[in-house]
């Protein structure tokens, strides 16, 4: 079964950085884009950033760039996100994506 | 930025009633536009992609339609089960973008 599972949210400090880390399984990693969503307390969906397959070409939304970093380790199956000068707006539950897999999200609180 | 604009924002329905979703783009997106639904506490689910294609495992009653700019996604006989917010999101140009979202209440 085709399966994503995120880690690393927590609590962080307004300027703090945190690393999550979603681990496929179930399907060829590096056969497939993948990406952040992330979606704040009472809101709807925000795309946050995509990755090839490859890992070579990467895409964020302006509300991130320059602060955060996708990235992938096909070895291990396992999908990056580096964020950087966290603040409130940052809160939310990020979810792990593909277009037809998602994980159950892991929760950043910015505070 | 291509803008996605769904209505209505909330939807009150009784099962085996007929629902329409609307989605409607800023900008041509040809057919790459895709709905998700969302249940309460959940993560997303894919519906439709491509305008009109039924993801794995969707029931028949789910479907999509249009292209361009405008889009429907149709959901022939409500059942209960259905209560969720359902998201449009464009896949034709970055950034991607989804749509605000409609709720779906079940009288």
């Amino acid at each position: 079964e085709e399966h994503l599972l995120e880690s690393g949210g927590g609590l962080v400090q307004p300027g703090g950085s945190l690393r999550l880390s979603c681990a496929a399984s179930g399907f060829t990693f590096s056969n497939y884009a993948m990406n952040w969503v992330r979606q704040a307390p009472g809101k709807g969906l925000e795309w946050v950033s995509s990755i090839s397959g490859s890992g070579d070409s990467t895409y964020y939304a302006d509300s991130v760039k320059g602060r955060f970093i996708i990235s992938r380790d096909i070895s291990k199956n396992t999908l990056f996100l580096e964020m950087s000068s966290l603040t409130a707006d940052d809160t939310a539950v990020y979810y792990c994506a593909r277009k037809d897999v998602w994980g159950k999200g892991t929760t950043v609180t910015v505070s | 930025e291509i803008v996605l604009t769904q209505s209505p924002a909330i939807l009150s329905l009784s099962p085996g009633e007929r629902v329409t979703l609307s989605c409607r783009a800023s900008q041509s997106v040809s057919s790459h536009l895709a709905w998700y639904q969302q249940k309460p506490g959940q993560a997303p689910r894919l519906l439709i992609y491509d305008a009109s294609r039924r993801a794995t495992g969707v029931p028949a009653r789910f479907s999509g339609s249009g292209s361009d700019t405008d889009f429907t996604l149709t959901i022939s006989s409500l059942e209960p089960e259905d209560l969720a917010v359902y998201y449009c999101q464009q896949r034709s140009d970055w950034p991607l973008t989804f749509g605000g979202g409609t709720k779906v209440e079940i009288k």
